[in-house]
């Protein structure tokens, strides 16, 4: 069966420190890959999604960034943060574009 | 692109009662809806879904609604439990926009 996983679970950052989260998913090849960001109380957010490696579509410019360095392994960075960057970042993956997406355990960012 | 707007925000029924969730889409190339529960700092889990050529499905307590003509879709959840209460989000993928788009979630309340 396929699993999702995201580290950290929960961060602490100063405002301007860089940033790297990472999400893994097992079980299947060549995934569809997404980052999500939700605010408190709030809806979901597309930051970026991936078709394949090196393949990143932006929704959202903004001071993050995203890399796909291997099959399933997507990764969601900043140079400097923001404090409008704090929320919960949720990976999610399908196997398909038009198909479910399965989210990940989510890593809730605090930049004070 | 696509637009979803889901009613109400919040939503407060009693024990054994049904609820009803509403959204509506912009975009008529719409052909995949999806609907997730989320529980207070989870990720959000895929709980139903359905297809443009589909009217209707059900799965147990829950079942989902689609109004192509309309472009509105629902969730009905019949027999409500404390268990059901969490916040719930709407979603639908167009291939123009390769990508699904959420809606602003509802908060269910199921009271004793």
């Amino acid at each position: 069966s396929q699993t999702i996983h995201q580290w950290p679970a929960t961060l602490v950052q100063p405002v301007g420190s860089p940033l790297s989260l990472e999400c893994t998913v097992e079980g299947t090849s060549n995934p569809n890959l997404y980052w999500y960001r939700q605010a408190a109380g709030r809806g979901l957010q597309l930051l970026f999604y991936s078709v394949g490696i090196g393949q990143i579509s932006s929704e959202v410019p903004q001071n993050l960034s995203a890399s796909r360095p291997q099959d399933r392994q997507f990764i969601l960075s900043s140079k400097k943060l923001l404090l409008s960057d704090s929320g919960f970042y949720l990976c999610a993956w399908s196997v398909r574009t038009a198909d479910t997406q399965y989210f990940g355990p989510g890593t809730r960012l605090t930049v004070l | 692109g696509e637009n979803v707007e889901q009613h109400p925000s919040t939503l407060s029924v009693q024990e054994g009662d049904s609820a009803v969730i509403k959204c509506t889409y912009s975009d008529s190339a719409s052909n995949y809806f999806p609907w997730y529960k989320q529980e207070l700092g989870k990720r959000p889990q895929l709980i139903i879904d359905i297809r443009s050529n589909v009217g209707e499905k059900k799965d147990q307590r829950i079942a989902v609604t689609l109004n192509k003509t309309a472009k509105h879709f629902s969730l009905h959840i019949t027999e409500t439990q404390p268990e059901d209460s969490a916040v719930y989000f709407c979603a639908a993928f167009t291939g123009g926009g390769n990508k699904l788009t959420f809606g602003t979630g509802t908060q269910l309340k199921v009271e004793l």
